[in-house]
């Protein structure tokens, strides 16, 4: 079945860039998408790139993706306290019969001033 | 606009009783999600509902029943509880593969 893998923690200082890995295994994922979860909170969307995509940029976001490989990454570039959080890597897929999205177990983000 | 509203917040159930977990979303969208999050596990999709009248198995069904009322209801069903159903839920809604909107969690502690 679908599965999708990340490292469970990263710490780095304030100011340095920070890279989040992802792995999934479905290779019919039409997007796939970075959620951030603060503290009590429930999942907000970050960022998505489309498969057919291999870059995406958004203000201090980048996201690669190599599809060949089945690897998903997010850096955030001037990590700031405020991102601290825990990350999500997400995939989705279906058709108009219905999607579903699968998540992996999360990256916890903790940056140190 | 109030997105996806969950409702527990927060709920403590002996073992053995059932409880109804309600969510409701504004946005018209055709799919609705219900997730487990476990320190260490990420979300895990208990079931979905990809349109108003059908709902299907995500990883981990057992002990859950779920009913897709309307377009915008979509409750999870406890039976009977149990220990290991001690979580956090959360509810999500999506139109096709696009953004999932979550809810704000339902915090269950199983005793």
């Amino acid at each position: 079945g679908e599965d999708v893998e990340q490292s469970l923690f990263l710490s780095v200082r304030e100011g340095d860039s920070s890279v989040i890995n992802c792995t999934y295994t479905d290779s019919s994922s039409t997007y796939l998408y970075w959620y951030k979860q603060e503290p009590g909170a429930g999942l907000q969307l970050l960022t998505y790139i489309f498969s057919n995509m291999d870059m995406k940029q958004d203000q201090r976001l980048t996201v690669l993706l190599n599809k060949k490989d089945k690897h998903l990454s997010l850096r955030i570039a001037d990590t700031q306290t405020g991102d601290s959080a825990i990350y999500f890597c997400a995939e989705s897929s279906g058709n108009t019969g219905g999607f579903k999205t699968i998540f992996g177990a999360g990256t916890r983000l903790f940056v140190k001033a | 606009n109030a997105g996806v509203t969950q409702t527990p917040k927060f709920q403590v159930l002996k073992t053995g009783q059932s409880m109804t977990l309600q969510c409701a979303q504004d946005m018209n969208h055709n799919s609705m999600y219900w997730y487990r999050q476990d320190p260490g596990m990420g979300l895990r999709l208990i079931y979905y509902s990809a349109s108003e009248g059908t709902t299907d198995k995500g990883e981990v069904p057992n002990g859950y029943n779920v009913s897709r009322l309307n377009k915008r209801e979509f409750s999870l069903r406890l039976e009977s509880a149990a220990p290991s159903q001690t979580s956090v839920y959360f509810c999500a809604s999506s139109e096709g593969s696009g953004e999932a909107f979550f809810g704000q969690g339902t915090r269950l502690t199983v005793v």
